[in-house]
């Protein structure tokens, strides 16, 4: 199946420090990427979609300028979290659909960035 | 946009009993609904998804039903066991393939022997 990575798996700053993550299919080609946030005890939540070569698309709620998303290739997008507060920790995931075979757009999750800001 | 309502939040069954977890959408043109387990501290798993040309479908302990009409879709395990204990999130695919899941509040499911 599928795989999509992110790195890294967790990531510890000081406040006011910037942090980006990094998400990567491994064996396809992703267009599309989608970013997520977790609180604890919480859903998964939609930031943003990352769209290859162009600019992402944000949710309501979600600060531009704070979460920037790069999607320069086809297999790599990044979140950076800028000027980063606590309130920012929580658990980040992306994932990214798939036309391979059977696999009906199936999203793939990366395994998750876990972001502490002190 | 599309909301997705999940109940119950907690599930608690004896081991070898069914659990039924239920979902709502709002979006009539979502196509695609997955169910998700995700253990604490890691990814979501898929565990069983239905399209919107279909009503049910069975994986070994696990089906899903799917009413379009009502706007609502089910995950049924039966034989349940410590193991199946974990959160479950229920998605809807906002629009076409390729667009962004729209998930649930989660339900924990705790199942005790």
């Amino acid at each position: 199946g599928a795989v999509v990575s992110q790195h890294p798996s967790w990531v510890i700053c000081k406040s006011g420090t910037s942090v980006k993550i990094e998400c990567r299919s491994l064996d396809f080609q992703a267009t599309t990427m989608f970013w997520y946030r977790q609180f604890p005890k919480q859903s998964l939540m939609l930031m943003a979609t990352s769209n290859e070569g162009s600019k992402a698309t944000y949710e309501q709620g979600v600060e531009k300028d704070k979460f920037l998303i790069n999607h320069a290739s086809l297999t790599l997008s990044t979140l950076t979290v800028t000027s980063a507060h606590p309130e920012d920790s929580s658990f980040y995931i992306c994932s990214a659909p798939t036309s391979l075979a059977g696999s009906y757009n199936e999203q793939f999750f990366g395994p998750g960035t876990r972001l502490t800001v002190l | 946009g599309e909301n997705v309502e999940q109940h119950p939040s907690t599930l608690s069954v004896q081991e070898g009993d069914s659990a039924v977890i239920k979902c709502t959408y709002s979006d009539s043109a979502s196509n695609y609904f997955p169910w998700y387990k995700q253990e604490l501290g890691k990814r979501p798993q898929l565990i069983i998804d239905i399209r919107s040309n279909v009503g049910e479908k069975k994986d070994q302990r696990i089906a899903v039903t799917l009413n379009k009409t009502a706007k609502h879709f089910s995950l049924h395990i039966t034989e349940t066991q410590p193991e199946d204990s974990a959160v479950y999130f229920c998605a809807a695919r906002r629009g076409q393939a390729g667009t962004a899941l729209i998930f649930g509040k989660g339900t924990t499911l705790s199942v005790s022997s």
